[in-house]
């Protein structure tokens, strides 16, 4: 998995919780990105990074904060966990974030929200 | 209406046959094309990537692009049990966005889901 883990790997959390995942990567990459996966929706971008403390919104934004210190690790912060947010989380990363570069996934977190 | 649509499957085929996996798009900004395999609890690999109309092949795989139609397919030849897995489609432009790149910012079809029995 191109040297990014992803913890925890599962989690059930209760509605209203703060809940925080966490992308770790060893490949030096600039570029890392937060994405849920769910049933008839595919891959949706929630957040993205373009460098240390450099941040931007992707389409699926609401109820989510990221943070980025330090160039191998990437913070997503479900505020107040909603039932809605019960999905599969994936992290990706890219070096150059152009066009053509290749997005390497990590093999996902598995959030249940009761 | 979707940027992106994929036909979800279920799709079930017999070791060896070909296999057609397409998706539609509506933004003719789109240039560059992917094809990503997702394992059962695995994260996204890519798979194939193109740029622009044409075809690609890489072994059994092809990509075919027709920007014209706003449809591109994946073709799997001599399909194998190892090939039952959800393939992704998703796409990209090369426009650029003030604070920040769009380049990353891929565009995914819902996945299609591939059975090949033995």
């Amino acid at each position: 998995d191109a040297g990014i883990t992803q913890s925890p790997r599962h989690k059930v959390t209760e509605t209203g919780t703060p809940v925080t995942l966490r992308c770790h990567q060893t490949e030096n990459h600039r570029y890392m990105y937060w994405y849920r996966q769910d049933p008839g929706h595919g891959l949706r971008l929630i957040h993205y990074s373009y460098g240390v403390k450099d941040t931007d919104k992707g389409e699926v934004s609401d109820g989510y904060s990221v943070s980025r210190s330090k160039t191998e690790d990437f913070l997503l912060t479900l505020e107040s966990a909603t039932s809605s947010q019960t999905s599969v989380y994936f992290c990706a990363i890219s070096g150059s974030g152009g066009p053509g570069d290749t997005q390497y996934f990590g093999p996902g977190t598995r959030l249940t929200v009761l | 209406q979707k940027e992106v649509e994929q036909d979800p499957g279920p799709l079930s085929v017999p070791e060896g046959a070909i296999v057609s996996l397409n998706c539609t798009y509506s933004n003719s900004a789109f240039q560059y094309f992917m094809w990503y395999r997702q394992y059962s609890r695995k994260g996204p690999e890519l798979l194939m990537y193109t740029y622009s109309s044409g075809n690609k092949e890489d072994g059994r795989f092809t990509a075919q692009v027709d920007k014209s139609s706003k449809y591109i397919s994946l073709f799997i030849r001599d399909s194998q049990p190892s090939d039952s897995a959800t393939y992704l489609c998703a796409m990209t432009s090369s426009r650029f966005y003030a604070g920040g790149t769009s380049y990353g910012k891929l565009t995914f079809g819902q996945g299609t889901i591939l059975t090949v029995h033995p």
